[in-house]
């Protein structure tokens, strides 16, 4: 069956620590993308990849890298420097920009102890 | 700039039918519409592109007024598996996808 693993589904993570999430499709999609989103709110974009070894950053990437060596992978990491880092983490493909449907994830669920 | 979606909420009876509106300040190419579920990822109900077109399956429908730059999505005879909050996306001539707010559905039987 063809779509987007996000792993895990549950993180729970110190303050000052470093993390990564995981995000690996199999749709054959060339654009990636990472949301955040916060209880009641809409999608906010981090990042997003149009193609290997390319990416853009999105509305509010400050605190967070991304990677994107494979055309079917693109790792989320949370950094120290991400003073709010707790909320929804949701990935998504498409085949294209704009106008092409984004699939979804079923998302991480981050919490900053 | 993010699109306005109206209203915020609304609760329904089972049966009864719901608009939930989507308006952009900057033309449009094109338009998504997503239903989540609480804690679930979001789901693709359709997407419109410019041309004035609307689109439909079962009992859920859309329309794109190019000229307004709007959307309008329309749930009729709602059951209780349309509850849920609605988003739409909006794409402009840069083709970058941005989302609205969202509009809480509640349906009750």
């Amino acid at each position: 069956d063809g779509g987007i693993t996000q792993s895990p589904k549950y993180l729970f993570r110190k303050e000052g620590q470093n993390v990564t999430l995981s995000c690996e499709q199999n749709l054959n999609h060339d654009a990636m993308y990472w949301y955040r989103q916060d209880p009641g709110q809409g999608l906010r974009l981090i990042y997003y990849s149009q193609i290997v070894n390319d990416f853009q950053k999105g509305d509010i990437a400050e605190g967070y890298s991304v990677s994107r060596e494979k055309k079917e992978s693109f790792p989320l990491t949370v950094t120290s420097a991400q003073k709010n880092p707790t909320a929804f983490y949701l990935c998504a493909s498409s085949a294209g920009l704009g106008t092409d449907t984004q699939y979804f994830g079923p998302g991480t669920r981050l919490t900053v102890l | 700039q993010q699109p306005v979606q109206s209203p915020q909420a609304v609760i329904l009876r089972e049966g009864e039918d719901a608009v939930i509106n989507c308006s952009s300040s900057k033309a449009l190419y094109s338009v998504h519409w997503y239903r989540q579920k609480h804690g679930e990822a979001p789901v693709f109900l359709m997407i419109l592109l410019k041309g004035g077109e609307q689109k439909g399956h079962e009992k859920i429908s859309a329309s794109f007024n190019e000229k307004k730059q709007q959307s309008s999505l329309y749930l009729t005879a709602s059951q209780l598996s349309y509850s849920g909050t609605y988003f739409c996306g909006t794409a402009d001539s840069n083709y970058q996808l941005i989302w609205g707010a969202g509009t809480k559905l509640i349906i009750k039987p």
